[in-house]
């Protein structure tokens, strides 16, 4: 499998910046995504990576390092419905995908 | 259809019984998943289809649980014999292939 971590809870203030970091084992590696999840819904995709830098989309972005196992998540300009659980998820083994427990970010005014 | 559906939406069972949940992915997505998620827990895999080819089910927990899918079709996931550890949101999700699973909505679970 795929052992990948990711801080359990963050806090952090509207309008600001937070980094959400994700580790993994590299073995298999065919890559990584980043899924948000509201309390009480289903995960909904936000992005993908499976190069080496930076994927920017609109206010979020994601970073991987496939040499470092290594991925961040960073929303920009944090709104109050940026509160949710968001999961890491790397895709190995052809098309198979394992999930982080998730990280739950808390946006406070 | 438009995307993923699951049903029931909610089930309430009694320990012992047999449960079957249902998945219709979208259609012609060739790779489809379960997962579960115990309450503020992360996914679970339990159970990978993709085309024809023999499934994965390295993630499920016991002989309780089995799944079937017909092609590129509906999948029923079935808990025999239910615990209370069983209950839990199932969730589907379906792939093109390609990048971007599209999850269903969940079938609540709740065993008595």
């Amino acid at each position: 499998g795929q052992n990948i971590d990711q801080p359990t809870e963050m806090t952090a203030t509207e309008g600001a910046i937070v980094q959400i970091n994700c580790t993994y084992q590299t073995s298999g590696f065919n890559g990584l995504f980043w899924y948000q999840q509201h309390a009480g819904e289903a995960p909904t995709f936000l992005s993908y990576n499976v190069l080496d830098g930076l994927e920017e989309k609109g206010r979020f972005s994601s970073f991987l390092s496939r040499s470092k196992g290594y991925s961040y998540l960073l929303l920009k300009e944090l709104q109050m419905k940026d509160s949710a659980s968001y999961l890491c998820a790397t895709r190995w083994g052809g098309n198979k995908l394992t999930f982080g427990t998730g990280t739950q970010l808390k946006v406070e005014l | 259809g438009a995307g993923v559906s699951q049903s029931p939406s909610n089930k309430v069972t009694e320990k012992g019984k047999d449960v079957e949940l249902r998945c219709d992915p979208i259609s012609g997505h060739t790779a489809l998943y379960w997962y579960r998620q115990r309450l503020g827990q992360g996914l679970e895999f339990l159970i990978y289809f993709q085309g024809n080819s023999a499934p994965d089910k390295s993630g499920l927990p016991s002989d309780r649980f089995s799944a079937e899918r017909t092609g590129e079709s509906v999948s029923t996931l079935t808990i025999q014999r239910t615990q209370q550890e069983d209950s839990a949101v199932y969730l589907c999700a379906s792939s093109p292939g390609q990048p971007g699973v599209v999850f269903g909505p969940g079938t609540r679970l709740t065993v008595l």
